[in-house]
Parts: C-alpha cells; structure tokens; sequence
C-alpha cells in the first residue's frame, strides 16, 4: 500500500462549482499534513496546511481526519486559474515529507 | 526575497553518462532536500541536508547518486552513470530549519535520458 494515495483524476468540472478531493495516509505516527498546488512544469508551491480543526482559506477548506487517516480539500466557486494538480503531503518529526501522486483539476468555462 | 535556485533548467544526456545538477536555497535556510519528480507522481525526498551534514539519505541510489553541500550552502546532486529510469524533474527545496518548517522548491532541472 502507498503511504499516500490520492485519486489521479482528472475532475473536469464547470466554473463556479464546488469540488472535493480526499487524500489517504497509512503513517498513523504522521504529525503536519499540507495541501500543494503544482502547475504544469512549475515546482509544487504550498497551498495551505491542513490542522485537526479544519482550516478555510477563502475558497480553500482543508480538513483532516486523524482516525480516518485522511485529509480532504474543498474548492468552493471553481476559477479557471484553479485548474492544477493538487498534491497532498505529511511529515514527520525530521520534517520530511512524503507526497501523494497528485490529483488533477481541469475547470472548464 | 530571491527564492531557490536551479541550474541547469533542462539536460539531456545518454545512458550512462554523468549529470550534476546546482541548488543554492534561500538565504539564512539551514535545511536543503533534494526531490526526484517522475512524470505522474509526486515528488519523492532523495536526501536532506541540515547545514553541511546529512540527515536522511535512505532513498537516495548511492551507486549511482551522490550529493553534497559542503558549505552548507549550494548543494550539487550527481548521477553517474545515468540510466533511462532517471528521466525525471529534480527539484530542490529549502527550509529555515526547525522541525515542521515550510519547505520552499526551486524551479527544477528536467532530466531526459536517453
């Protein structure tokens, strides 16, 4: 099994929708969990940490689910600049981190 | 603030050829990480610098791979011989240091091997 798995997409969806991606971790002694935006041939860049209590960022909700071992990010009200693929990632006490494949967005007019 | 620094951008070389790739992180960053990124996956950690030492290099293929970062500044990743699996992008990152920090990642270099 992947310490992290995410489904590949792609999720085509309209402009102005609202869409969800769930991110799973097998390491239960993972302590920080993040949510990283990499564009086409650009470096990851990171979009939000995601904190046991949830955490909004305008249209950007990251949750994380301890005893589920899984993390979520919601994109409300879609843009077409948001069309990107979504990494999720934790680390560990040496703060390195382990990544998912990433999940592709493509928002469509 | 000057972000993380790669060179060279792009490299293609042959099968069994050597590469070195450059990485000079953010100024006052203790911490460098170099990243293999394979079409379709997400990055995979190689090596961790904390200054001039090495934290954790289990998944680097030390019988082809080799990195350093003497000053604890830039940092150079090498592959010799290179094989066609190799192709990937190579990416830096840099942080301040302390446990937990943000890491920030360089532009990359695209390795094609053919």
């Amino acid at each position: 099994r992947k310490e992290v798995e995410q489904d590949p997409g792609p999720f085509n969806v309209p402009e102005g929708a609202t869409v969800a991606f769930n991110c799973t971790y097998s390491n239960s002694a993972s302590q920080s969990f993040f949510w990283y935006r990499q564009d086409c041939r650009k470096e990851p860049k990171l979009l939000m940490s995601v904190y046991s209590s949830g955490n909004e960022d305008g249209r950007f909700t990251a949750q994380l689910n301890r005893a589920s071992q899984y993390i979520s990010l919601l994109i409300r009200d879609s843009k077409l600049s948001d069309s990107a693929t979504y990494l999720c990632a934790y680390n560990n006490a040496g703060n390195m981190l382990t990544f998912g494949g990433g999940t592709r967005l493509m928002v469509k007019p | 603030e000057a972000g993380v620094a790669q060179s060279p951008r792009y490299k293609i070389i042959e099968k069994r050829q050597s590469v070195a790739f450059w990485c000079n992180p953010i100024s006052g960053h203790a911490t460098l990480y170099w990243y293999q990124q394979i079409l379709g996956q997400g990055p995979k950690l190689l090596i961790q610098f904390q200054n001039n030492g090495v934290v954790d290099d289990s998944q680097l293929p030390k019988d082809r791979f080799s990195a350093e970062r003497l000053k604890g500044v830039d940092s150079t990743l090498k592959i010799q011989p290179a094989k066609l699996e190799d192709s990937a992008v190579y990416l830096c990152a840099s942080s301040l240091g302390g446990s937990l920090e943000t890491q920030y990642f360089g532009p990359g270099t695209r390795l094609l091997v053919l």
